[in-house]
């Protein structure tokens, strides 16, 4: 089956502790993101990766870090998790990245205490 | 950075009524795209504009890409209590990076049965 894949899907961590969410697509996609979603935000892009070993900020890229060094996976890396990065973060990709026809995974719900 | 305003913020309404939401950018946009996330689940996408004008429809649902390329409306006919959701309109915007979408914020819709 198609699918991005997200883990851990709920965590709860403490302010400090470095932490990584791991995204995965079975797709052969060129193309990744992520995004996290708050109450009356919206989605925010974080970063993007138009294919492997290439990566730009997206709108709201602070605090957060990510590599792309296989096609499949784009995990996003906090080295330092702050209570302001509590969220709903998804992760998605699509064939390239000029196609936006974006298949996002289930959602990883994050709080730092 | 670039916004996307969207409306209304949430909706209620009976089963059987026609819907009708948009968004608007002070930006000019190169393409629109809309999304529908149901509860506990990442966003789907439903219909994406290429084409200043375009208006393309995927069952009950119809949306066009503004003339002006500053603004795109989502409708669905005949709306069925499985409509309920939070629908985001996205975007690339003219000038932006390739792969960098912006979001609306969401319009809520709840049908009553």
């Amino acid at each position: 089956e198609a699918q991005v894949t997200q883990n851990p899907r709920y965590l709860i961590t403490v302010t400090g502790k470095k932490l990584t969410v791991t995204c995965s697509q079975n797709m052969n996609h060129e193309y990744m993101s992520w995004y996290r979603q708050d109450p009356g935000l919206g989605l925010r892009q974080i970063y993007y990766s138009m294919n492997v070993e290439v990566t730009d900020k997206g709108d709201v890229p602070e605090g957060y870090k990510v590599s792309r060094k296989e096609k499949r996976n784009f995990p996003l890396i906090l080295e330092s998790p702050s209570p302001n990065q509590t969220s709903l973060y998804f992760c998605a990709s699509s064939l390239t990245g000029y196609s936006y026809e974006q298949y996002f995974g289930p959602g990883t719900r994050l709080t730092v205490t | 950075g670039q916004q996307l305003n969207q409306s209304p913020q949430s909706m209620f309404i009976q089963e059987g009524e026609d819907v009708s939401m948009n968004c608007t950018s002070s930006s000019i946009f190169n393409t629109w795209l809309w999304y529908k996330q149901e509860p506990g689940e990442g966003p789907v996408l439903l219909i994406a504009l290429y084409k200043a004008g375009e208006l393309t429809s995927n069952g009950r649902l119809t949306a066009q890409f503004g003339i002006t390329r500053k603004d795109s409306f989502l409708n669905i006919s005949a709306s069925i209590p499985s409509d309920v959701g939070i629908y985001f309109c996205a975007g690339q915007y003219y000038g932006g990076s390739q792969g960098n979408l912006i979001f609306g914020k969401g319009t809520k819709l709840s049908v009553k049965p």
